[in-house]
């Protein structure tokens, strides 16, 4: 069975940083392209960052590009999300995600629970 | 960035109803467009890929259609564990954006 689990959320001042982690079993992790996704309270889903299998390739959202850096463990099978400059607007609950490997699109097929995020001060 | 706008925003619906969410994209997206189901505090699902295509394990009462820019989700008749929040999202260009979301709720 396919399980994410997300840790690392919690309160955070504003311009603080965080490390949130994602351990991965019941697949082939190093295979797979992960991403993380989030939801702000009373908003919708918001893509964040992907990461490919090998990290050969990584791309941000605009609104954490310098600020956030996503990474990997294949050997962990471990997915990171390291938050700086974090401001109210982080506030989210942040949700791994394994993208499918399908070649006719890029769609999320397993969902971690999601850990909380709050910055304030 | 490409935008998606769904429609209706929330709906009211009873058990046995047939409900359509429609999803549309600001550009062309061709079929590069999945479905998501989220319910409060769970993970969120997937339901449909590649506009039209159903994951594994989802009911057949649901189904996707649709190509270019506009692309609707149908419920056939809706089940009291189908009250949630469904979300469209394109994969045709990064960023990955997703649909502000349809909140279905009991009549």
């Amino acid at each position: 069975e396919v399980q994410l689990l997300e840790s690392g959320g919690g309160l955070v001042k504003p311009g603080g940083s965080l490390r949130l982690s994602c351990v991965a079993s019941g697949f082939t992790f190093s295979s797979y392209s992960m991403n993380w996704v989030r939801q702000a309270p009373g908003k919708g889903l918001e893509w964040v960052s992907s990461i490919s299998s090998s990290s050969n390739y990584i791309y941000y959202a605009d609104p954490v590009k310098g600020r956030f850096t996503i990474s990997r463990d294949n050997a962990k099978n471990s997915l990171y999300l390291h938050m700086n400059s974090l401001t109210a607007e982080d506030t989210a609950v942040y949700y791994c995600a394994r993208a499918s490997g399908r070649t006719v699109t890029t769609d999320f097929d397993y969902w971690g629970q999601g850990t909380l995020v709050t910055v304030s001060s | 960035d490409i935008q998606m706008t769904q429609s209706p925003s929330s709906l009211s619906a009873s058990v046995g109803d047939r409900v359509t969410i429609t999803c549309r994209a600001s550009q062309n997206i061709a079929i590069y467009l999945n479905w998501y189901q989220h319910k409060p505090g769970k993970a969120p699902q997937l339901l449909m890929y590649a506009a039209s295509s159903m994951q594994s394990g989802v009911p057949s009462r649901f189904s996707g259609s649709g190509s270019g820019t506009d692309f609707t989700l149908t419920i056939s008749s809706l089940q009291p564990e189908d009250f949630a929040t469904y979300y469209c999202q394109q994969s045709y260009s990064i960023p990955w954006t997703f649909g502000q979301g349809t909140k279905v709720e009991i009549k």
